[in-house]
Parts: structure tokens; sequence; C-alpha cells
């Protein structure tokens, strides 16, 4: 079955810095890879999505690259805010959605 | 309008007892999703429902049973407590089964086994 890594578990930078989390999966017929920010005692929501046929896709401060290949894919920040800080999960699917372990990203004003 | 909502939020419970947790989901989507997310954040599949039929069944203890009365709804009964099921238990939906369908989370019930 797939297996996501993600990496890191906890990452602090400034605010205006900006933050990178990358995971790699296992299973190579995976062709949908979504982003969740997980505020405290929130649910999970969605914040950008990425399909194997393309490999980068961007939504104002927040992009996801994708590499098939290697079998990683990444979340990428740019001026970071302190309404930024939550926990972000990556996700693999071939047919169920298989979460990273999550990173806990901090903001530092 | 709460697109998927939960009940209870909280639900503090003893040992041995049973105990059922309600989802319902007003998108008109056709498939509904339990996740587990244990003291480490750790978002796990248990189950999956596309209209009303059971589709994805992880390897979840048989004290685990969902159950689908439509496809708005979807619950999850679970016997017997015991102190590892605390955890924070999430519905979701998606508007059809399968890879590729974003899946909206509900509140989460967040249960104390004690």
């Amino acid at each position: 079955g797939e297996n996501v890594e993600q990496h890191p578990s906890t990452l602090s930078v400034q605010e205006g810095d900006s933050a990178v989390i990358k995971c790699t999966y296992s299973d190579s017929a995976s062709n949908y890879f979504p982003w969740y920010k997980q505020e405290l005692g929130k649910r999970p929501q969605l914040i950008i999505d990425i399909r194997s046929n393309v490999g980068e896709k961007k939504d104002q401060r927040i992009a996801v690259t994708l590499n098939k290949t290697a079998k990683h894919f990444s979340l990428h920040i740019t001026e970071t805010q302190p309404e930024d800080s939550a926990v972000y999960f990556c996700a693999a699917t071939p047919q169920k959605l298989v979460f990273g372990q999550g990173t806990r990203l901090t903001i530092n004003p | 309008d709460t697109a998927v909502s939960q009940t209870p939020k909280y639900l503090v419970t003893q040992m041995g007892n049973d105990k059922s947790i309600k989802c319902e989901q007003n998108l008109g989507h056709d498939t509904m999703y339990w996740y587990k997310q244990d003291s480490k954040k750790f978002l796990k599949i248990m189950f999956s429902y596309n209209n009303k039929e059971l589709i994805i069944n992880e390897t979840v203890p048989n004290r685990f049973s969902p159950k689908s009365p439509d496809k708005a709804h979807l619950n999850l009964h679970i016997n017997s407590l015991e102190l590892g099921d605390s955890a924070v238990y999430f519905c979701a939906s998606s508007r059809l089964a399968g890879e590729g369908e974003t899946q909206y989370f509900g509140p989460g019930t967040r249960l104390l086994v004690l």
C-alpha cells in the first residue's frame, strides 16, 4: 500500500521568510496530492492540491511542486504570516488518502 | 451553514462503555469517511461509504461499526471502549468516491476514554 513520509516534523521560521515542507510517497500509481492545514483544535482544511499531469501549481503565497519520477512533492509558503502557524499535512492517493505525519509550522513575529 | 457536521463535539466516557458518533453532510456528496487522529496528530482512514455502501474498511477492531442510513449521514458506533480509543474522530465527505476528489472534513469529535 501507499506510504507517505513528511519532513520536517517541526519548522520554525521568521515572519516574512519562506517555508518549505517535503513529502515522499511510495506508490507510483498515486495521482493526486493534496495539502491540508490544521489549526489548533480545528478540522483539516484543503489549501492546495496537485495532480500528476502538472509539475507545479501556485495560489497566491502557496505553491506545490511535484516530481513524479522521484516520487516527491513539496509545499512552499512565501512571505509567511503569523496566521500560517498550523500543522500541515501532505497526502497521496491511488484509491484512498494516505497522510504524511504532519509538520508543525510556527511563524515567529 | 455547516457543510459537514458531527455530534457530539466532546465525549468523555468510561472504559467498557458503548458510544456513537454521528455525522451529517449537506453538500449533496455521495461519499463519506471516518478518520482517526491520534495524540501524535497522525491522521488515518478507518472507513468509507459510497452512496450507503461500504467501500473502504481498514484494519480496525470490529468493536468499531459504521452505519450509513442514507448518503448524507454516516455514524460510528464503538463497543467496549478501550483507553487506546481516545482520539479525535473526523468525518469527511467528497462529491464522488475515487482519486482526485477533494475531501471536506467535519469539526471532529474528541473522545476521551477513562
